[in-house]
């Protein structure tokens, strides 16, 4: 148990479906990040926010965009995916609040997510 | 830019057998963090150990060791008398600044699995 809970585990969606990732950390952190893990390749960070502001934008499409309504929580919405969206998306947590390249990241167990 | 290589993508090893992982980097900064991840079947990332650049002694933590190489941009992991529970993939990774420095940035490797049979 991570403190960082991420719900649904499993999504199947079609290209045309809207849907959201939701996660959630008890840990009193100040940053959150959402991670694309595809297999074979490394995992690529995807949004970091940092007291509730998006930080970090790496390149994503549109077609997924990100929520941080307070501290704990972190959304992701996604909005007519492409099959090469499949992956496991995890979402992490770090204390951290200023600046700091020492940060351990509280994973949760991510959403396999499937589009068809 | 920041890379980390893990070129060994599967590792099959007996129950009490050691075994090492590789993890080579690359970074132009002179300060940065080298870490280990693992992720068992149930799919969250497990904080294993951190190492600051200036820090190049090894560590032990009961079966796991780390061995840090900066002449060869290298930090190692061994399992000493692997276990079954210790089947999973693992992660090595290198830490920067993000833009605006008020979060760390992880560059992860491809990972390697680790299988471990009875």
């Amino acid at each position: 148990e991570t403190g960082v809970t991420q719900t649904p585990r499993h999504l199947v969606m079609g290209m045309t479906n809207k849907k959201s990732l939701k996660c959630e950390q008890h840990l009193g952190h100040n940053a959150m990040y959402w991670y694309k893990q595809s297999a074979k390749k490394p995992l690529e960070l995807m949004f970091v926010y940092s007291l509730e502001e998006r930080v970090e934008n790496n390149s994503v499409p549109s077609r997924f965009s990100p929520e941080c309504p307070n501290s704990s929580h972190l959304f992701l919405h996604l909005h007519t995916l492409q099959p090469e969206d499949s992956a496991l998306y995890l979402c992490a947590s770090s204390q951290s609040a200023r600046p700091t390249t020492n940060e351990k990241l509280f994973f949760g167990s991510g959403t396999q997510l499937s589009v068809l | 830019a920041q890379k980390v290589t893990q070129a060994q993508t599967e590792i099959s090893v007996v129950e009490k057998e050691d075994v090492t992982l590789d993890c080579v980097y690359e970074t132009r900064d002179t300060t940065y963090y080298l870490f280990w991840y693992k992720q068992p079947p149930s799919g969250e990332l497990v904080f294993l150990i951190r190492r600051n650049s200036f820090d190049e002694q090894n560590e032990i933590s009961g079966r796991y060791s780390w061995n840090f190489q900066k002449s060869t941009s290298s930090f190692n992991f061994t399992i000493t008398a692997s276990q079954v529970v210790d089947s999973a993939v693992y992660f090595c990774a290198l830490s920067e600044a993000t833009n605006t420095g008020t979060a760390s940035k992880l560059t992860f490797g491809t990972g390697t699995r680790l299988q471990v049979t009875l």
